[in-house]
């Protein structure tokens, strides 16, 4: 079956505009979440939606990012005012529920300029 | 606070010539210990979970063993298409997220 997609594969944008990236996970996947990997560094949580639950934004850097998943299915990660140390890959994962196994999309590769 | 830690940073291999990769963890309540392939450009594509010290699980050149500290990759006679990197990330206490180690370059060369 269809695995994780993301959108956009790569954006390249400019300090101080907002972003919007996609997230499509894999269909009947309850858990969806988003991870920040920039260059040497380990993957990074940011946010964690469970269902129809509050989501966990523990990881969230700052409150210029934020996230949202509509009907339970496609997720948007949202960075305003973008920064250069936003400049990283958003992946994004799900699974059918929290604890199992983490299916990875293919990410999207920011460049803030 | 919730650790894990891989070793070495990058690893250089000739083909065939067999090694082990390290992932070593510190967490309140293990459940679950992930391995995942990165390839460049590409997201993590999952290899094993091991949930229980002593269990073991193979795929090809690669078996992955957990202990109540570490987890080990063992690479048998790898090939050039192993070259990739390896990661560990471990579920523990009432996370609902993997915490991640920051990888293992491997480069096999012909």
């Amino acid at each position: 079956g269809a695995g994780v997609s993301q959108s956009p594969s790569n954006k390249v944008t400019e300090k101080g505009k907002d972003v919007e990236l996609r997230c499509d996970p894999i269909s009947g996947h309850t858990a969806l979440y988003w991870y920040r990997q920039s260059l040497g560094q380990g993957l990074e949580f940011l946010i964690y939606f469970q269902g129809n639950s509050a989501p966990d934004k523990s990881g969230l850097p700052s409150d210029r990012f934020s996230a949202e998943r509509t009907g339970g299915s496609v997720s948007t990660l949202t960075i305003q005012r973008t920064q250069q140390e936003d400049s990283a890959v958003y992946l994004c994962a799900s699974n059918p529920d929290r604890g199992e196994t983490q299916y990875f999309g293919p990410g999207t590769r920011l460049l803030v300029l | 606070e919730d650790q894990v830690t891989q070793s070495p940073e990058a690893l250089r291999l000739q083909e065939g010539e067999s090694s082990s990769l390290n992932c070593s963890y510190t967490v309140s309540g293990l459940r679950g210990l992930f391995w995942y392939r990165q390839d460049p450009g590409k997201g993590p594509e999952f290899l094993f979970t091991l949930y229980s010290a002593g269990e073991e699980k193979e795929k090809e050149r690669l078996k992955a063993t957990l202990t109540k500290k570490e987890s080990f990759l063992h690479i048998t006679a790898p090939k050039p298409e192993d070259s990739a990197t390896y990661l560990c990330a471990v579920y523990g206490g009432s996370q609902g997220n993997l915490i991640f180690g920051k990888g293992t370059k491997l480069s096999v060369k012909p």
